[in-house]
């Protein structure tokens, strides 16, 4: 059964700041990896999806990288902003469509 | 704009009352949509599969009896939380994939608060 584990659990950094969240799976076979971003009290925005056969992908600021082979991804964030603040889901996907999601990574960037 | 949308945003009802949740996807069509579920502080579980024109499939430890699932339409799948506790307060939110290995799409979410 697939587990997503992703650290930090928290995170708070000052304005500027380069930063990485990382999440793990246990089993290598997916089918894509997903980022998403969750602001208090709402749904899911999709922010990065890398397919099983590509390595990274990047949107803007955003830059997610993918290692099957270790059951491995990063989000990394360049040059952080307080509207950053919002917690960072990761999550693996199967070949029926269904996420298996990380617990999360809270972050807050400081003015 | 919204490609998923999920009706109420929050709901409020009192122990022992039914409530339903519609899902609809609102530029393509979707023969299969997901529900989950996610406790404060904690992530999204999935709950089950919807999907049209057939019996949903209820991931281990979800009661298909108590939450019923209706994907009647290539467009609309509706939860319904039937005799709600106060345990089942949580947030609701649905999930609509266009094809394999293309983003998945979300609703709102839905705030059930069970009193």
């Amino acid at each position: 059964k697939q587990e997503v584990t992703q650290i930090p659990a928290a995170l708070s950094v000052p304005e500027g700041e380069n930063l990485v969240l990382n999440c793990s799976f246990t089993d290598s076979a997916i089918y894509n990896l997903q980022w998403f971003r969750q602001d208090p009290g709402k749904g899911l925005t999709s922010l990065l999806l890398i397919q099983s056969s590509q390595r990274e992908q990047t949107s803007g600021r955003l830059n997610a990288s993918l290692d099957k082979s270790s059951g491995r991804s990063t989000l990394y964030i360049a040059a952080s902003q307080p509207g950053d603040s919002a917690t960072y889901l990761c999550a693996s996907g199967d070949s029926s469509y269904k996420l298996i999601f990380g617990s999360g990574t809270r972050l807050l960037v400081r003015p | 704009g919204a490609v998923v949308s999920q009706h109420p945003s929050w709901v409020i009802c009192k122990s022992g009352t039914s409530v339903k949740i519609e899902c609809r996807s609102l530029d393509f069509q979707a023969t299969t949509m997901f529900w989950y579920r996610q406790f404060p502080k904690q992530s999204l579980m999935l709950m089950a599969t919807s999907n049209e024109g057939s019996k949903a499939t209820y991931e281990q430890g979800v009661e298909k009896d108590k939450f019923l699932i209706n994907h009647a339409s290539l467009t609309l799948s509706t939860l319904t939380v039937t005799s709600a506790h106060p345990e089942d307060s949580s947030f609701y939110i649905c999930s609509a994939p266009r094809t394999l290995n293309t983003e998945a799409f979300f609703g709102q979410g839905t705030r059930l608060t069970v009193v």
